[in-house]
């Protein structure tokens, strides 16, 4: 049973764009929930967190929106570009973390 | 600092061979975990330590072992390879759960 669902599998968006990857989860004791950037080749690491008692966090171009009622939670990517390219991976933790299955985003020219 | 180290970065082994994947971190973090990654079904935790002597299952262990004897090292040993354990595997560590996890470079291994 996959705990955190998240989608879309794969994005291309124009550079200058938004890009939007949307997670759902079941689990109401999932208290963090962090934002992962992979690039081929390298090991995950650490975008951006947020906590259930936030409903949006920013750091520069990378916003997390938080549903609690919903269970949803979402990474915006403003002013898409090039160097955003990678996957990215949601996750949520209660014990131990749970992660999404991925999204490849493609920023193009 | 050299952060989290992970040794093999590439293995090969025939089914039914045992291996151990080494990972070490330096950072004095209490939390480790492995995870394996697969195409289309992101990052799955196989087994997991809060720290030194104590491990926990995740959601993919049947077919590896783990041991934390010290804060610094959770190595990970396949008891007896299968092909379905083909994959990229990652050792990560954090100071706790909820605190940024850090990834090593990861081992890509093929079992034949």
């Amino acid at each position: 049973q996959q705990q955190v669902k998240q989608s879309p599998q794969s994005l291309i968006v124009q550079k200058g764009g938004i890009s939007i990857i949307n997670c759902a989860y079941e689990n109401t004791a999932f208290d963090y929930f962090p934002w992962y950037q992979q690039f081929p080749g390298k090991g995950p690491a650490l975008l951006i967190a947020i906590r259930p008692d936030v409903s949006e966090k920013k750091e520069g171009r990378f916003t997390i929106s938080f549903n609690k009622s919903a269970k949803q939670f979402s990474l915006h990517i403003m002013d898409s570009q090039p160097g955003d390219s990678a996957t990215y991976f949601c996750a949520a933790a209660d014990e131990k973390l749970t992660f999404g299955t991925g999204t490849r985003l493609t920023i193009i020219p | 600092n050299a952060g989290v180290t992970q040794t093999p970065k590439f293995q090969v082994l025939k089914t039914g061979q045992s291996m151990t994947l080494q990972c070490a971190q330096d950072m004095n973090h209490e939390y480790m975990s492995w995870y394996r990654q697969d195409p289309g079904m992101g990052l799955r935790l196989i087994h997991y330590s809060v720290g030194a002597g104590i491990t926990d299952q995740g959601e993919v262990p049947n077919g590896y072992n783990v041991s934390r004897s010290t804060t610094e090292d959770f190595p990970l040993r396949l008891l007896s390879a299968a092909p379905s354990q083909t994959s990229v595997y990652f050792c990560a560590s954090s100071r706790t759960l909820d605190n940024e996890q850090f990834f090593g470079p990861g081992t890509r291994l093929t079992v034949l």
